[in-house]
């Protein structure tokens, strides 16, 4: 089974400030996928990013951009240029390519952005 | 032009009551899902479908019996309900199993109270 963990539950920052939010990852998997989840005050659930296992390039979204080092089961993500919509709950989550798709999701970072 | 819909956002209700939320997505997905989220933020799965297809069932009480009557539709029932079932409910979709690592699209969550 994977697990998915997120070891920093509140973070903040200025505004207009670069922000890291760290997740880590066990499984044995060799195909995968990785995603970032942003979940504001609204409660929505909106998809910021998502990266494949098997690409070197790190995937990149606007101001957002993930760091993924797949032999440390490692997948942060950078928000650049912060801005005050980005205050939510952050969830890194784990998927699996085929047959039993399920997302297994971290504990979530609360990001508040001070103005 | 909503991609998926819930129904009802809240829910407040008596113990041992039987509800059911609705859920339904116009992306023309064939894979659904349903999520809980606790009151910690934790989000975890449920139960998919894939083309009216239960394909996961994580071992959740009987209580719970999901229904999908076609593809674009997937309802949750639950019997008797307890305190503990207190939670944000989450449906979502994705296209197709096996096709690897799709992104899952979210409802807006429905909200149970449980008096």
């Amino acid at each position: 089974a994977q697990t998915v963990t997120q070891s920093q539950p509140e973070m903040s920052v200025q505004e207009a400030e670069t922000v890291t939010l760290s997740c880590t990852y066990d499984t044995s998997e060799s195909n995968y996928y990785l995603f970032w989840y942003k979940q504001p005050p609204s409660r929505q659930m909106i998809l910021v990013i998502r990266q494949e296992a098997y690409k070197q390039q790190n995937a990149t979204e606007n101001r957002f951009s993930v760091n993924f080092q797949k032999a440390a089961k490692s997948f942060s993500l950078k928000i650049s240029d912060s801005q005050l919509g980005d205050t939510a709950m952050y969830f890194c989550a784990f998927g699996t390519p085929f047959g039993n798709e399920k997302l297994t999701f971290g504990t979530g970072t609360r990001l508040t952005i001070i103005p | 032009d909503t991609a998926v819909s819930q129904t009802p956002k809240y829910l407040v209700t008596q113990m041992g009551n039987d509800k059911s939320i609705k859920c339904e997505q116009n992306l023309g997905h064939d894979t659904m899902y349903w999520y809980k989220q606790d009151s910690k933020k934790f989000l975890k799965i449920m139960f998919s479908y894939n083309n009216k297809e239960l394909i996961i069932n994580e071992t959740v009480p009987n209580r719970f019996s999901p229904k999908s009557p076609d593809k674009a539709h997937l309802n949750l029932h639950i019997n008797s309900l307890e305190l503990g079932d207190s939670a944000v409910y989450f449906c979502a979709s994705s296209q197709g199993a096996g096709l690897g690592g799709q992104p899952q699209h979210f409802g807006d969550g429905t909200r149970l109270s449980i008096l």
